[in-house]
């Protein structure tokens, strides 16, 4: 079956370092990858996508990269600060049409 | 971009009582979602709303259950049927345009508490 593993629940880093967070997929030939963002009691919201020939994309402070290869996704945030607190969402698809799963997230912590 | 507004926001039940959530989008969207998300856990996909027919339901999700309605391309209702404590949970609408591979747009929630 399909699975989706996000590195850890939980990733406490300091302001100004770089986080970095992996996702993880089995059973998956996704075209595409979506990396959204969580706060407490809100919806997600989406952040980038990169799709299966693009090996990294960068928007700002963020860089996700794509090994079809390892099935891996990795996301950065550089320069990190209390306001990237949050859970972070993967979400690899095999094509445009299908709905989104998405791995279980990963909470960010970024301290002062 | 689309706006997603869903309602109630919150909203305390009593068991074996169903309860039916509305989600509005700001324009016409090609796809719409519901998902349901338990304390401290991810989303998991219900159902997908299809336009003018019957709803594809995930694995371990029924139409007895939760029946969705989407009679137009910026509407879709979602019933939690006969709930138990067990359905407490926050449902979220989706919503994806223009028909190509792109983001979703989520709707902030609907916290359901069952007693």
């Amino acid at each position: 079956s399909q699975k989706i593993e996000q590195n850890s629940e939980a990733l406490n880093i300091q302001e100004g370092k770089t986080a970095t967070l992996t996702c993880n997929y089995t059973n998956y030939s996704p075209a595409y990858l979506q990396w959204y963002r969580q706060d407490p009691g809100r919806g997600p919201v989406f952040l980038l996508l990169i799709r299966e020939n693009e090996k990294e994309k960068r928007k700002e402070r963020l860089k996700v990269t794509f090994d079809t290869t390892l099935k891996q996704s990795l996301f950065h945030i550089t320069a990190s600060q209390p306001a990237d607190s949050a859970t972070y969402l993967c979400a690899p698809a095999n094509s445009g049409n299908t709905p989104l799963v998405f791995g279980k997230g990963t909470r960010l912590s970024v301290i002062a | 971009s689309a706006v997603i507004s869903q309602k109630p926001s919150r909203d305390i039940c009593q068991r074996g009582t169903s309860l039916t959530i509305q989600c509005q989008v700001d324009s016409q969207v090609t796809m719409m979602f519901w998902y349901r998300q338990q304390p401290g856990q991810s989303l998991t996909l219900i159902a997908t709303a299809n336009q003018g027919s019957e709803a594809t339901y995930e694995s371990g999700f029924v139409i007895d259950k939760f029946p969705i309605s989407r009679p137009n391309l910026t509407f879709s209702t979602l019933t939690v049927s006969n709930m138990s404590p067990e359905d407490s949970s926050i449902y979220l609408c989706s919503a994806a345009s223009g028909g190509k591979v792109g983001e979703l747009f989520f709707g902030e929630g609907s916290r359901l508490t069952v007693l």
